[in-house]
């Protein structure tokens, strides 16, 4: 019930594609989505967050979409950049004090120029 | 500059020896977080402490022991006991411990042999 299962664990695409990475929870007593993003030898960074009163969340090329009938979210990276090739990881937490995020196990993303 | 801080970068210790990791953070959080990366394993949770002089186990916290004497500082010492300590340790810290941001250090990698 604790689990967020996080694929696909890799991902190739071109500059300018539309990577979709996706999550999936159990717990529907979570209430928060953050997504993290991790370059080699660095700690990760928070991406962009959701919570489920909305179901799509946008900030500059990173979109959150969000499913709470179906315990879904996914990231999606408009027109990607090389730049962007790290390892995102899904997150999910919240709804009862105590508790910490509960991580996917992450999606290496490379994008080819 | 506000941030989390981890020290040393690099560690490298001989088997059997205990070793204490640094986290330092000045972002008047009250929550902070120990994760252990392994590759293809995402962030596996060590301990967490909510407030000073409070800390609880995480999913992984056998052969590793913690203190929260501060508010801003959190470290882990890495037993002989734990019987494989190679990774890469990230403390992290957030406002609360249920669904807020959670901010990352750098990490540290830690070797030993």
């Amino acid at each position: 019930q604790q689990q967020v299962k996080q694929s696909p664990q890799s991902l190739i695409v071109q500059k300018g594609g539309i990577p979709i990475i996706n999550c999936a929870y159990e717990n529907t007593a979570f209430d928060y989505f953050p997504w993290y993003q991790q370059f080699p030898g660095k700690g990760p960074a928070l991406l962009i967050a959701i919570r489920p009163d909305v179901s799509e969340k946008k900030e500059g090329r990173f979109t959150i979409s969000f499913n709470k009938s179906a315990k879904q979210f996914s990231l999606h990276i408009m027109d990607s950049q090389p730049g962007d090739s790290a390892t995102y990881f899904c997150a999910a937490g919240g709804g009862q004090a105590g508790t910490a995020l509960i991580f996917g196990k992450g999606t290496t993303l490379s994008v080819s120029s | 500059d506000g941030g989390i801080t981890q020290s040393p970068k690099y560690l490298f210790r001989k088997e059997g020896q205990n070793v204490t990791l640094s986290c330092e953070q000045n972002l008047n959080h009250d929550a902070m977080y120990w994760y252990r990366q392994d590759p293809g394993q995402g962030l596996r949770l060590i301990y967490y402490s909510q407030i000073v002089n409070d800390f609880q186990k995480g999913d992984i916290a056998e052969g590793y022991s913690v203190s929260r004497e501060k508010k801003e500082s959190f470290p882990l010492t890495v037993t002989s006991a734990q019987k494989n300590p190679t990774a890469f340790y990230l403390c992290a810290s957030s406002t609360r411990t249920a669904g807020y941001e959670q901010y990352f250090g750098p990490g540290t990698r830690l070797t030993v042999t």
